[in-house]
């Protein structure tokens, strides 16, 4: 599965956007960009993935570039509630689903 | 639906003692993982079972066996625990099909003296 580069930490207002951008220069042609996040120690929580076309749910929109070695998750009107760690993924659509983390973005959503 | 629960929530073992975290799905999931969490750090696949009367090893599985019992139950075992376990366990269940997304259960906070 291709690694993933995200930055440590970001801040953001309450109300607007959060932009968390991704690399993964090396994805192959098979693999998936799966977004996750984790809530004060709960257990990491499903957000949305997508292979090359952009993806919207009710949480968040994907958006992966044409080349596929980036993405960004945009989280359209943040709240407090959204202070999290958010983890990038990427792997092959498999029967066996194995996910390898990586160290996340922390995301900090302020008043 | 309970989802994935785990038990114990917390539990405090000095070294050497043994201990078996339990979790249970009511999804009707194929495969369940268990990952551990360090301080600071991302998660980490100890093992996994793909379906039930498979298990695979992930990433760290020294040190852990594990079982699946049925479809609903994959349990953890530390047969002599060392202070290097202490971490926070989660356990999870995959659904295969159009999102393919894991659920994790609370956590077990484990910690060894």
């Amino acid at each position: 599965d291709a690694k993933t580069t995200q930055p440590p930490s970001m801040d953001c207002a309450e109300g607007r956007a959060a932009n968390l951008p991704c690399n993964h220069s090396t994805i192959s042609g098979n693999e998936y960009v799966y977004w996750y996040r984790q809530i004060h120690s709960q257990g990491p929580q499903y957000i949305i993935h997508g292979l090359k076309n952009n993806e919207t749910n009710e949480m968040a929109s994907l958006i992966i570039t044409e080349d596929r070695k980036s993405s960004t998750l945009i989280l359209p009107h943040a709240t407090l509630r959204d202070t999290a760690v958010y983890y990038c993924i990427v792997r092959v659509a498999s029967n066996t689903g194995k996910l390898i983390f990586g160290q996340g973005t922390t995301l900090q959503v302020k008043p | 639906n309970a989802g994935v629960t785990q038990t114990p929530k917390f539990q405090v073992l000095k070294t050497g003692q043994s201990m078996t975290l339990q979790c249970a799905q009511d999804m009707n999931h194929n495969s369940m993982y268990w990952y551990r969490q360090d301080p600071g750090m991302g998660l980490r696949l100890i093992y996994y079972s793909a379906s039930e009367g498979t298990t695979d090893k992930g990433e760290v599985p020294n040190g852990y066996n594990v079982s699946r019992l049925n479809k609903r139950e994959f349990s953890l075992r530390l047969e002599s625990a060392a202070p290097s376990q202490t971490s926070v366990y989660f356990c999870a269940s995959y659904r295969a099909g159009a999102y393919n997304e894991q659920f994790f259960g609370p956590g077990t906070r484990l910690t060894v003296l």
